[in-house]
């Protein structure tokens, strides 16, 4: 079974609307992390955002947010005021700490195009 | 910091020859990994050492897949004999506690 699903092959988003990439995560483990990385065109990984299975508040950075359900295991990244530097590849990822080392899952990937 | 170091960018080789990928993590970083990134599979983990230690290879496709890493500083993932199947991109990457840091990744090309 896919441990991280990204549902979302591709989006569009106009400039200056918020968007939501979806991301579900399948685990048993009581203690994992989420991220999102995004990837621009030039290739680099850049990290966006982290948040902790046992966090108490959904984690921001700048115009990104992560929208934390645990009981429905999603962890969906918002991103406000759409830029045209946002367009790139987005991806989720998660580690699980008790069941799987140190390693991380990588979901297949959202593209996301901002619009002009 | 630098960030991690990774070299060459982009390599093109014949099907047939040996391949070296490089990787300088960031200094004091404990975990390093190793990923391919193509567009069918998107990332795998290929393997990922812990004090310079092999702790899973489990990604490793094949035999032709060897990693090493000799000290903290320095780690190699190496294809003989390559095949154009292995064409994507390699990224290393270093953490330490909940913190990961991606190289620039290595373009992989065989031809």
């Amino acid at each position: 079974a896919q441990k991280i699903t990204q549902t979302q092959p591709g989006m569009f988003v106009q400039e200056k609307e918020a968007v939501t990439l979806d991301c579900t995560y399948d685990t048993s483990d009581p203690s994992y992390g989420l991220f999102w990385y995004k990837q621009p065109s030039s290739g680099e990984m850049i990290f966006l955002i982290y948040q902790g299975s046992y966090d108490q508040q959904n984690a921001t950075e700048g115009r990104y947010s992560l929208n934390f359900q645990k009981a429905r295991k999603s962890a969906n990244l918002v991103i406000s005021a759409s830029q045209l530097g946002d367009s790139a590849m987005y991806f989720c990822a998660m580690r699980e700490e008790n069941n799987a080392g140190n390693m991380l899952t990588f979901g297949g990937g959202t593209r996301l195009m901002v619009k002009p | 910091d630098a960030g991690v170091i990774q070299s060459p960018r982009h390599e093109v080789t014949e099907m047939g020859q040996e391949v070296t990928l490089r990787c300088k993590p960031i200094s004091g970083h404990d975990y390093l990994f190793w990923y391919r990134q193509t567009m069918m599979r998107g990332l795998e983990l290929l393997i990922y050492f812990n004090n310079n230690v092999p702790i899973d290879d489990s990604g490793m496709p094949e035999d032709r897949f060897s990693a090493k890493m000799p000290n903290a500083s320095f780690s190699t993932l190496k294809i003989q004999p390559s095949e154009p199947r292995d064409s994507a991109v390699y990224f290393c990457a270093s953490s330490l506690l909940r913190g990961y840091t991606f190289g620039s990744g290595t373009r992989l090309t065989v031809v």
